[in-house]
């Protein structure tokens, strides 16, 4: 079945420093999703992105789709404290589910 | 104030119990949606549904039980077949059934068996 991997598992940075996420599904996607957890919290969705080699941006955040569909990238620049959490990516299997990502977990050193 | 609520935000349950957890959407949301998240992991489905009285399983069904009696309400009950239940549980939901829309997730249950 569908898989959607996640690299790194965890980031440690130091604040101001920049951050990137990968990810990666082993077929290709009509759309993949990103969600925002916080430590203690629920997931809570940031952006989809549906066309290939799209770029969206949401302030720090910049979110790209690879050519292929396959994969997707979170780059966070300059980050903050309150940039701290899990961000998961997900993407539509065959059965048309949402696959999540492992999700990689971002701590930001003051 | 809409939105989807879980009920309640921590449970203890002694082993060899059953218990059930709340999810109630005011989205009208077709389809909702269970998952397990155990510390540091990703989100694991257990069951989903798309229609009132009619439900799936997901990948880690066994020891667990739903139903969907109403729209808004998909109730999941822990077993105590559910060799490993401590776990933080996530209900979520979206409008569209049968398509990967963009899913919003309740605050969560974070059950501790003792």
């Amino acid at each position: 079945g569908q898989q959607v991997m996640q690299i790194p598992q965890y980031q440690h940075v130091q604040e101001g420093e920049d951050f990137t996420t990968y990810c990666n599904s082993s077929t290709t996607l009509s759309n993949i999703q990103w969600y925002k957890q916080r430590p203690g919290g629920h997931p809570v969705f940031l952006i989809q992105l549906v066309k290939s080699g799209e770029v969206k941006k949401q302030k720090r955040l910049t979110f790209q789709f690879g050519e292929a569909k396959k994969n997707s990238s979170l780059h966070i620049t300059a980050t903050q404290t309150t940039d701290v959490g899990t961000y998961f990516c997900a993407g539509p299997n065959a059965g048309n589910m949402l696959t999540f990502g492992g999700g990689t977990r971002l701590m930001v050193k003051p | 104030d809409g939105g989807i609520t879980q009920s309640p935000k921590y449970l203890f349950r002694k082993e060899g119990q059953n218990v059930t957890l709340s999810c109630e959407q005011n989205l009208n949301h077709d389809a909702m949606y269970w998952y397990r998240q155990d510390p540091g992991q990703g989100l694991r489905l257990i069951y989903y549904s798309q229609i009132v009285n009619d439900f799936q399983k997901g990948d880690i069904a066994e020891g667990y039980s739903v139903s969907r009696e109403k729209k808004e309400s998909f109730p999941l009950t822990v077993t105590s077949a559910q060799k490993n239940p401590t776990a933080f549980y996530l209900c979520a939901s979206n409008s569209l059934a049968g398509s990967a829309d963009t899913q919003y997730f309740g605050p969560g249950t974070r059950l501790t068996v003792l």
